[in-house]
């Protein structure tokens, strides 16, 4: 069964600076079923990356994700006041079929 | 336009079973590779997800909760059903339905509902 580790758990930084969230898989992911989500209070979640480096529809571009196999990254290249919310990773797979990470709660430092 | 509502009780007694419904529109499960999710989220805490059906009626669960759970579709009506029994005050969540998008390839949750707030309490 695939675990997903979200770190850090909360980051602390001010507008302007650069996010990077980490998303660790206890075993191979397809770079394909990995997706990347944000959430604000009393909001749904929102898709912003999916096949681990797409950015959705109407997703800024300061928003990127990367990476393969165990180990993806979303960076957030210059946090806007609107950034500042929890970033769940996604993965697609066969067992279970979708299992999301803890979130990272990106605060205003 | 793609669009997702559940609906089902606010409020459920511990034991009781949940039933909640997903109400879509924008899509449909005769398309191959669509497939519609179940996922919670206590108040405070993260997302986890519960459960997914596919336009071929696949239906799959999470580990830990597969024996408490049942998916369902019904194409016509473009809705889908989760039940949950022996609902237990930990239970407590918001309930989110989300289209899962297969026909693209990438298998992800691109537009979900709002969500409901369903409460176990006696």
């Amino acid at each position: 069964e695939i675990v997903l580790t979200q770190s850090p758990g909360t980051l602390s930084l001010s507008p302007g600076e650069r996010a990077t969230l980490s998303c660790r898989a206890s075993q191979s992911v397809s770079t394909t079923f990995l997706s990347w989500y944000q959430q604000k209070p009393g909001q749904a979640p929102r898709l912003l990356i999916y096949g681990a480096s797409n950015r959705a529809t109407d997703i800024p571009d300061r928003f990127s994700g990367s990476g393969s196999g165990t180990d993806f990254t979303l960076t957030i290249s210059r946090l806007e006041p609107e950034d500042f919310a929890v970033y769940y990773c996604q993965q697609y797979g066969s067992s279970p079929r979708i299992t999301f990470g803890p979130g990272t709660k990106v605060d205003i430092k | 336009q793609v669009t997702l509502r559940e609906s089902g009780p606010a409020l459920v007694k511990p034991t009781q079973t949940l039933t909640l419904t997903c109400t879509f529109s924008g899509f449909s499960f005769n398309t191959r590779g669509i497939c519609v999710s179940w996922i919670r989220q206590p108040p405070g805490k993260a997302l986890e997800w519960l459960a997914l059906i596919g336009w071929d009626d696949d239906k799959y669960y999470s580990t830990s909760l597969k024996t408490r759970l049942t998916i369902s579709k019904d194409t016509s009506k473009n809705q889908v059903v989760l039940t949950m029994t022996n609902m237990d005050p930990v239970d407590t969540a918001t309930y989110y339905c989300a289209r899962v998008h297969g026909p693209s390839g990438y298998y992800d949750s691109d537009y979900w509902g709002q969500g409901t707030l369903v409460t176990v309490s006696s």
